[in-house]
């Protein structure tokens, strides 16, 4: 599992209420990503990070912020859920390997409810 | 946009068939194309991956090919078990851009016994 943890693991809340997932690595990986999964959609990106404090918009990143105060974790902010956010969260890292090459994996996911 | 287009939607194979899953995208940049699996409750798992410098990549009963002139690439599952029921994505990035994978829309695999 790349040593990839995720918080709440399952969440239900109500429009309106503001909500945070949090991703926690723990072998000091640099990249680090925010994905939902929707049924007809596979995974699209959020927000990614390329280090602490730097962050960076993915393709759906309308009503959400992150944040990444230190290496380790990576949080995802719901300012105000809506119902179109009910969704599969994945957290992913990317581990370098040799050759300038690299590999993302991902953690177990959140499932949020926003009723 | 739909990037990456996946096919097909879902896939039925005889324990013994041959799996057969086809992506095509549109970006000529990308240069990272992964193939992921996953479970019910569970993560995607990075399953086997190639890079455009090749034409095919084989690991165990998992094969990619990849057409890079066609800009398609699929997934050939050999000998499909019941174990390999799941659902199946493919992804592409750039890898001098941040890594962003964009996922095709997913393919649900059941090999019956």
């Amino acid at each position: 599992d790349a040593g990839i943890t995720q918080s709440p693991r399952h969440k239900v809340t109500e429009t309106g209420t503001p909500v945070t997932l949090r991703c926690h690595q723990t072998e000091n990986h640099r990249y680090m990503y925010w994905y939902r999964q929707d049924p007809g959609h596979g995974l699209r990106l959020i927000h990614y990070s390329y280090g602490v404090k730097d962050t960076d918009k993915g393709e759906v990143s309308d009503g959400y912020s992150v944040s990444r105060s230190k290496t380790e974790d990576f949080l995802l902010t719901l300012e105000s859920a809506t119902s179109s956010q009910t969704s599969v969260y994945f957290c992913a890292i990317r581990e370098n390997l040799a050759g300038g090459q690299s590999e993302q994996f991902f953690g177990p996911g959140t499932r949020l409810t926003v009723l | 946009q739909q990037q990456v287009k996946q096919s097909p939607q879902s896939l039925i194979v005889q324990k013994g068939g041959i799996s057969i899953i086809n992506c095509a995208y549109e970006n000529t940049a990308f240069d990272y194309f992964p193939w992921y699996q996953q479970f019910p409750g569970k993560g995607p798992a990075l399953l086997i991956a190639i890079r455009p410098d090749v034409s095919e990549k084989k690991e165990g009963r998992f094969t990619i090919s990849f057409n890079k002139s066609a800009k398609q690439f699929s997934l050939h599952i050999m000998d499909s078990q019941p174990g390999d029921s799941a659902t199946y994505f493919c992804a592409a990035s750039k890898e001098t851009s941040g890594s962003r994978l964009t996922f095709g829309e997913g393919t649900q695999l059941t090999v019956n016994p």
